[in-house]
């Protein structure tokens, strides 16, 4: 079954640092998505992208997020200068005709 | 009206009963509700899904009642078993038709189903 891949697993970063977390779609989707979860709390949606654009972001989304689609496989979600309030896990997902399909995500960590 | 809210917050259930979880919501542009599962330390994995046009799909244990004029829908597993000890969330999209589809999750309910 194709899956969403999502590297790293886990990233510990320094407060102030730049992360890049990466995701690999599934291949035929069009649809891709980041979602974040803090400990303990519900999925909340980031931002969405289709057609090598941004096409929706949440308030959480601010200036220092960016997502890109560097080539046709690889979509990353960048954060230029962390807080520790970035803490949480970063699921990527893709949508095709039959749904969302995740990853298993991105637990980051600021210390 | 973003909002998509879900009770209870925790549930236990003993091995081969019932485990019934709620969700209200209040967009009306809303046209896709699934149920996703969630193991520690791994992404939500879509469980069961429906569409407001049917009040009712059942896939082998899971069932999902749909309410539209309450603006309701629960996820209903039949025979309860150990292995269904994960958290659920039930979720909600304008996905029909709209480039974003982004996903509105409720809360989450930590189902604990006891041996």
């Amino acid at each position: 079954e194709p899956e969403v891949t999502q590297t790293p697993s886990h990233q510990v970063t320094q407060m102030g640092q730049e992360v890049i977390l990466r995701c690999v779609p599934i291949s035929n989707h069009l649809y891709f998505y980041w979602y974040r979860q803090i400990l303990g709390q519900k999925v909340e949606f980031l931002v969405s992208f289709y057609n090598n654009e941004i096409s929706e972001k949440s308030e959480i989304f601010d200036d220092q997020f960016s997502v890109e689609r560097p080539d046709g496989s690889n979509f990353t979600l960048k954060i230029r200068s962390t807080k520790l309030e970035d803490s949480a896990m970063y699921f990527c997902a893709s949508r095709g005709g039959g749904g969302y399909t995740f990853g298993s995500g991105t637990r980051l960590t600021v210390v | 009206q973003q909002q998509v809210k879900q009770s209870p917050q925790s549930l236990i259930v003993q091995k081969g009963g019932i485990s019934i979880i709620n969700c209200a919501y209040e967009n009306t542009a809303f046209d896709y509700f699934p149920w996703y599962q969630q193991f520690p330390g791994k992404g939500p994995a879509l469980l069961i899904a429906i569409r407001p046009d049917v009040s009712e799909k059942k896939e082998g244990r899971f069932t999902i009642s749909f309410n539209k004029s309450a603006k309701q829908f629960s996820l209903h597993i039949m025979d309860s078993q150990p292995g269904d000890s994960a958290t659920y969330f039930c979720a909600a999209s304008g996905a029909r038709g709209d480039q974003g589809g982004k996903l509105i999750f409720g809360q989450g309910t930590e189902l604990s189903v006891k041996p």
